[in-house]
């Protein structure tokens, strides 16, 4: 049974960086098919795609984030990352890891983190 | 990319059906078949229920059924058991490698 794990800082203050690590145990981040995503959701809201990296390194982000995100891939350790720079209050969420299968494009994420919840307050 | 739209709350007594809307537009559930539908108890990992519209994974029951018309997918709760409380959301593709979640909605057994 494949788990993920997310790891970070509690609390972040505006304008620095949030960073965050998913630890996936029963499974490999560099088997094929399978795209390693974050995912969000703010208090009161739905999930938000936040985006996701390939086995192989590539990366897509939300249109909505990409200035600001990065995810890369730490297959020594089977480990995947977050970086979200510039943070303000509105970032203030429950952060999730998840798997996504597909081909082309994710079809379904089927495991996830249980989340964690990253406040930004100075 | 708008959210999808949900019912913020949806309940029924044991042993009854519910149905779970899911709203979006031609971007994405209107012309995409990669609807999925999951399960999530607050504090939890979210749990997949149904992927590409109608499938089901193993081990999901099937009282969980998935369909799609036009710009809105539902996901149908069959003999509605007091461990299907919980928050239900959907998620579409959206083309160019961008996905978009549903508002989520609280299912509640009476």
């Amino acid at each position: 049974q494949v788990q993920l794990q997310e790891s970070g800082p509690g609390l972040v203050k505006p304008s620095q960086t949030l960073s965050l690590t998913c630890t996936v145990s029963g499974g490999s981040v560099s088997s094929d098919n399978y795209y390693w995503s974050w995912i969000r959701q703010p208090a009161g809201k739905g999930m938000e795609w936040i985006g996701r990296i390939y086995s192989r390194g590539t990366t897509t982000y939300s249109p909505s984030l990409k200035n600001r995100v990065s995810i890369s891939l730490d297959k020594a350790k089977n480990q995947f990352s977050l970086k979200l720079n510039s943070v303000t209050a509105a970032d203030t969420a429950v952060y999730y890891c998840a798997r996504g299968f597909g081909s082309a494009a994710i079809e379904y994420f089927d495991f996830w983190g249980q989340g964690t919840l990253v406040p930004v307050s100075s | 990319q708008s959210a999808l739209t949900q019912p913020a709350s949806v309940s029924g007594s044991p042993g009854q059906s519910i149905t779970i809307s899911c709203t979006g537009t031609s971007s994405d559930i209107g012309t995409y078949t990669l609807v999925s539908w999951y399960q999530h108890h607050p504090g939890k990992a979210p749990r997949l229920l149904i992927y590409e519209v109608i499938k089901r994974p193993s081990g999901v029951s099937n009282r969980f059924s998935g369909s799609k018309s036009g710009n809105t997918a539902s996901l149908t709760i069959s003999g509605l058991q007091a461990e299907d409380e919980a928050d239900y959301f959907c998620c579409s593709y959206a083309g160019s490698s961008n996905y978009v979640f549903g508002t989520g909605t609280t299912v509640t057994v009476l």
